[in-house]
């Protein structure tokens, strides 16, 4: 089955400094690669997500790199802000038309940002 | 509110017992996820429903099953309850595509 790597575990930037959290993939089947960002307590929302028939997707100052060779993608945060503070997920599935067949996720960054 | 429903929203029970966690899908979403989060396991795939049917199986244990009625609603049952099975447990669902959309998750805490 799809094993997803994320690091770092823990990320601690000054507001205003870029985030960058990267995570791999297994399963060359693998899709469709979401990123979800969860605050304490509750649900994960998701924020942006990428398909394999793309390498980069930007959505004001989030961005997702995909590298299907390397099996690798990456998230990109800039002009930080405190409300970016939360954990943060990726996942990979391999989407056949019927719904995503069960994310795997990664395990988690938790992005800390400073005053 | 992403427009998935879990119930209960907390519960409290003993080892030993059974419990059932209910979700209601989005308004026309097919698809139904249960995810299981702990503080050590991070976000745990369990089991996934297409329109009735089963359609794909991560980490579920034995003692846990789960199924999706013909109104999309599904149920999630847990027995023989642990204490490693506290855990927040999320349905989450889709509309057959491939973005899914998480409830607002049921805390499960065994004692």
């Amino acid at each position: 089955g799809e094993n997803v790597e994320q690091h770092p575990s823990t990320l601690s930037v000054q507001e205003g400094d870029s985030a960058v959290i990267k995570c791999t993939y297994s399963d060359s089947a693998s899709n469709y690669f979401p990123w979800y960002k969860q605050e304490l307590g509750k649900r994960p929302q998701l924020i942006i997500d990428i398909r394999s028939n793309v390498g980069e997707k930007k959505d004001q100052r989030i961005a997702v790199t995909l590298n299907k060779t390397a099996k690798h993608f990456s998230l990109h945060i800039t002009e930080t802000q405190p409300e970016d503070s939360a954990v943060y997920f990726c996942a990979a599935s391999a989407y056949s038309g019927g719904g995503a067949d069960g994310l795997t996720f990664g395990k988690g960054t938790h992005l800390i940002i400073q005053p | 509110d992403s427009g998935v429903t879990q119930t209960p929203k907390h519960l409290i029970t003993a080892t030993g017992q059974r419990v059932t966690l209910r979700c209601s899908p989005r308004s026309g979403d097919l698809s139904v996820y249960w995810y299981q989060q702990s503080l050590d396991q991070g976000l745990q795939f369990l089991i996934q429903y297409y329109n009735g049917e089963e359609r794909a199986k991560g980490n579920i244990l034995e003692r846990f099953s789960a199924q999706q009625f013909p109104d999309l609603h599904s149920e999630l049952n847990l027995s023989s309850l642990e204490l490693g099975d506290s855990a927040l447990y999320f349905c989450a669902s889709s509309p057959g595509e491939d973005t899914i959309y998480f409830g607002e998750g049921s805390w499960l805490t065994v004692v």
